[in-house]
């Protein structure tokens, strides 16, 4: 059974202190991992999709990373703004994805 | 475009009631998903639509749910004889055959069943 794993289940940072969301999938046969940004009574908004391991991408302070295990998502200099919960998802057979529980972070300024 | 577009935002019924949701996807989308999202927790698919056919449910679907997606373009999500285990956000996303499976979700119907 596909699994996604998520840690830590949440992260409290100083505005410009820079740390790493770990996302651990077990799928048969990756066709796709995502990344989402979700805010409090919002649905997820997309942020990256990566398809193979070695794979970065990255939108202004995000970066995400993918292994054959797992993913990481980077954030450098957080600001108070990129509080809000990260969702890691898996895509394997079908069209459907199988998401993590998530990581809330809240940055402090 | 206006993205994905859920009505209701929020519902509040009673236990035994049947309710219904519709989604009205992005214009140019051809698949439709229904996802449950519990406090604390990921999505979990339940359903999922390519036009008008459906052509994948959850196991964890009873069969007091029914979706449909009759031309292809908005979905209805109904849910019979509402129990309390039934209150979650229900969430729909749509997206693109052949553009890598990148599904946008919209903001969400809240059921509270009471």
């Amino acid at each position: 059974e596909d699994q996604v794993t998520q840690s830590p289940e949440a992260l409290r940072l100083q505005e410009g202190e820079s740390s790493s969301l770990n996302c651990s999938y077990t799928v048969s046969g990756l066709r796709g991992l995502f990344w989402y940004r979700q805010d409090p009574g919002k649905g997820p908004e997309f942020l990256f999709t990566l398809y193979s391991a070695g794979e970065e991408k990255e939108k202004e302070r995000l970066k995400a990373t993918l292994t054959k295990k797992e993913s990481f998502l980077h954030i450098t200099a957080p600001k108070p703004e990129d509080s809000a919960t990260y969702l890691c998802a898996v895509q394997a057979e079908g069209n459907k994805l199988v998401f993590g529980a998530g990581t809330i972070l809240r940055v402090k300024s | 475009d206006t993205g994905v577009s859920q009505n209701p935002r929020h519902k509040i019924t009673k236990r035994g009631q049947n309710v219904t949701f519709r989604c009205d996807p992005i214009s140019e989308h051809n698949r439709l998903y229904w996802y449950r999202q519990t406090l604390g927790q990921g999505p979990e698919f339940l359903t999922y639509f390519q036009n008008e056919a459906q052509l994948e449910k959850s196991r964890l679907l009873s069969d007091r749910f029914s979706a449909e997606r009759p031309k292809g373009s908005f979905s209805t999500l109904e849910i019979q004889r509402t129990e309390q285990g039934d209150s979650a956000m229900y969430l729909c996303a749509s997206s693109l055959a052949g553009w890598g499976n990148i599904q946008y979700f919209g903001a969400g119907t809240r059921l509270s069943v009471l």
